[in-house]
């Protein structure tokens, strides 16, 4: 089924912008999406986009759009998600999934990166 | 967007008992729903897919049901493990959402 492994904590302040890595192994790459989810501290999951790595086309929660932005990169098999303008609000863990499918449920899902936005 | 309604919020039941999480979607999601698993300090763990096939590794303990807006899944003789929260997700509209949660936790 493959394996998901992310990039380490990062701490930013408000208004700074984060990349997160996550480095796709054991499966072939461009058969399968990817989504991002997040989870704020306490708090459930957080669906917040998708990208088919064959064509990186994409799709972005109405909360983050416009402030994300999912890409791969098909000759390191690794998918990254940049958040900009970051929030306190924004402070969370965030996971990648590996989908069923380009379109399905998650099947595989990263370690999670923590992120915290803090002045 | 498409609301999922999970309860209850927390359900709490004894081992070896049976557990019934239900789970709501705001418009039909035909039979595209997930269950995942999440323990503290752990990333979710996909249980069951399609309503109701199980995942790779999901002990038979684990049944889903249901397609359309009403989703149901059904844990049988509770272990220790099976302590935790879960979530649903609808994956048949844009864009994906989760449930809130339940949290199973031992009586």
């Amino acid at each position: 089924q493959g394996q998901l492994v992310q990039s380490g904590a990062e701490v930013k302040r408000p208004g700074a912008s984060v990349k997160v890595s996550c480095k796709a192994s054991g499966y072939t790459f461009i058969d399968y999406g990817i989504s991002w989810v997040r989870q704020a501290p306490g708090q459930g999951l957080e669906w917040i986009g998708w990208i088919n790595p064959y064509n990186r086309n994409t799709d972005y929660a109405q909360k983050v759009q416009g402030r994300v932005t999912l890409t791969t990169d098909t000759s390191t098999t690794t998918a990254y998600m940049e958040l900009r303008s970051l929030r306190s609000d924004d402070t969370a863990v965030y996971y990648c999934a590996r989908l069923r499918g380009i379109y399905g449920d998650n099947v595989v899902w990263g370690q999670g990166t923590l992120v915290a936005v803090s002045s | 967007e498409i609301e999922m309604t999970q309860s209850p919020a927390t359900l709490s039941v004894s081992p070896g008992e049976r557990a019934t999480l239900s789970c709501r979607a705001s418009h039909t999601v035909s039979s595209n729903l997930a269950w995942y698993q999440q323990k503290p300090g752990q990333a979710p763990r996909l249980l069951i897919y399609g309503a109701y096939n199980r995942a790779t590794g999901t002990p038979a303990r684990f049944s889903g049901s249901g397609s359309g807006t009403e989703f149901t899944l059904t844990i049988t003789g509770l272990q220790s493990e099976d302590f935790a929260v879960y979530y649903c997700q609808q994956y048949n509209n844009w864009p994906r959402t989760f449930g809130q949660g339940t949290r199973l936790e031992i009586k």
